[in-house]
């Protein structure tokens, strides 16, 4: 089932916060975030799993609510290279690989 | 080297046309994925492969069919396509197990007239 992301869409000046949020109906293992620029591939910016283990960026943050079934990517500092989709997807592992489900993403556009 | 890469970067076919896509890596991945993307969509998952063989087909039509005939190489072979299969196609690569990023190669962008 495909998580929910929001906001749909954030405009911000370089220089403020940003909180994207992605939750789901069904009970999450793992929560993987990407962020697609305009024309390219999607790029890996972290994993959150249940437990509390993460794998990622190190200058990016995310929380991960496994009883409210939600995660939160946490952008602060805005950066003009911080633009782009960012998706959310829902992970599960089935025979040894990743099925992963994206949200519908979040369009994060940082003006100077 | 962690790139993924896709040949060709665009195809325009018709639908009686028979053509393929192809994807290769070489970061010893043992698993490798096709995604569609439409217009300001998210990626969809079509099918996956573990280890070069099909461990996930999310109920892709037959005009669709994967290929993967050694641990580096990916294809997706297609024929009588639909307009509406016209789309950008992901192929990406990740270490098996589960919870592992995944690396996107650039997409090959379809048009089917």
């Amino acid at each position: 089932q495909q998580p929910v992301q929001s906001p749909q869409a954030v405009i911000l000046r370089e220089g403020e916060d940003a909180v994207i949020n992605c939750s789901s109906s069904k009970a999450l293992y793992s929560v993987h975030w990407y962020r697609q620029k305009h024309g390219e591939a999607p790029v890996f910016l972290m994993i959150l799993l249940k437990g509390g283990e993460q794998k990622g960026h190190e200058k990016i943050s995310a929380s991960f609510n496994e009883k409210k079934q939600q995660s939160s990517l946490y952008l602060t500092a805005s950066q003009l290279s911080y633009s782009g989709t960012y998706f959310c997807g829902t992970g599960r592992t089935q025979g040894g690989s990743e099925k992963l489900v994206f949200g519908k993403g979040t369009k994060l556009t940082v003006n100077p | 080297d962690t790139e993924v890469t896709q040949t060709p970067k665009h195809l325009v076919m018709g639908m009686t046309n028979k053509k393929s896509l192809k994807c290769e890596q070489h970061m010893g991945h043992r698993a490798m994925y096709w995604y569609k993307q439409k217009a300001k969509k998210p990626p969809e998952l079509m099918f996956v492969y573990s280890y070069e063989k099909l461990s996930i087909n999310e109920s892709v039509p037959s005009r669709f069919s994967p290929e993967c005939p050694n641990s580096s190489l990916l294809n997706l072979h297609l024929h009588a396509l639909q307009p509406e299969d016209s789309a950008l196609y992901l192929c990406a690569s990740s270490q098996t197990g589960g919870n592992n990023e995944q690396f996107f190669g650039p997409g090959t962008r379809l048009t089917v007239l």
